[in-house]
């Protein structure tokens, strides 16, 4: 059974770029979630999506946005890149309801310069 | 706002020694997920604890949830070096949807 797959794993940008990161859930789960890791602020909720709908927003700027297609694949976009951005960029899938196990994927390493 | 919070932050140990990790956290929940970490990659499914009482066993781990002090602990028997990670507890915010709000994380480092 294929796992969360991510996809770039690794990449560089330039400050005030844009970037979209892809990530393809293990098959037949409909959440899709999307967390920020770094150094500093550890792990944090960036959304989750459901029915290509947004369930939950964490506490992110405008900058970072999220969608989910009908095949429960999803992207996220982040504008108007900071260096602070820099981080590892984690997309997790999981069943429906709550309490079911959530499943990470690689993560992309993103770099802004 | 949910605050989940780990310690010790860091701990090395001897192999074949024992020792618990503590998680607390600030709000009513009864979904608690432990995860492990190896430097550079991503976040290794643990335990799934969803009741007061749960404990659940895998090798040398062992985790358990009390919902009335919002305390879960992962316990580690006889260590040994491969259990040398990150480990982080998290809690699901909201009934009916995924959001986890992760404690710091605990270092783990087994010398032999």
């Amino acid at each position: 059974k294929a796992g969360v797959t991510q996809t770039p794993r690794y990449l560089i940008k330039t400050r005030g770029q844009q970037v979209t990161l892809s990530c393809s859930p293990i098959s037949g789960h409909r959440s899709v979630s999307w967390y920020q890791q770094t150094p500093g602020q550890g792990l944090q909720f960036l959304f989750e999506y459901f029915s290509e709908t947004q369930r939950n927003k964490g506490n992110f700027p405008g900058r970072f946005s999220g969608r989910q297609f009908s095949n429960s694949r999803s992207e996220m976009n982040v504008s108007t890149l900071e260096l602070g951005d820099s981080a590892l960029y984690l997309c997790a899938s999981s069943r429906a309801s709550s309490g079911n196990t959530i499943y990470f994927g690689e993560g992309s390493w993103l770099t802004v310069v | 706002e949910l605050k989940v919070e780990q310690n010790p932050l860091f701990l090395s140990m001897q192999e074949g020694k024992n020792y618990t990790i503590y998680c607390n956290y600030s709000t009513t929940s009864d979904r608690l997920y432990w995860y492990r970490q190896d430097p550079g990659k991503s976040l290794e499914s643990l335990f799934v604890l969803l009741s007061n009482g749960a404990v659940k066993q895998e090798g040398r781990l062992m985790a358990s949830l009390d919902t009335k002090a919002r305390l879960s602990t992962l316990h580690i028997t006889a260590a040994v070096h491969d259990l040398s990670a990150t480990y982080f507890c998290a809690v699901d915010e909201i009934q009916g949807a995924q959001k986890l709000v992760f404690g710091q994380g605990t270092r783990l480092t087994i010398n032999p």
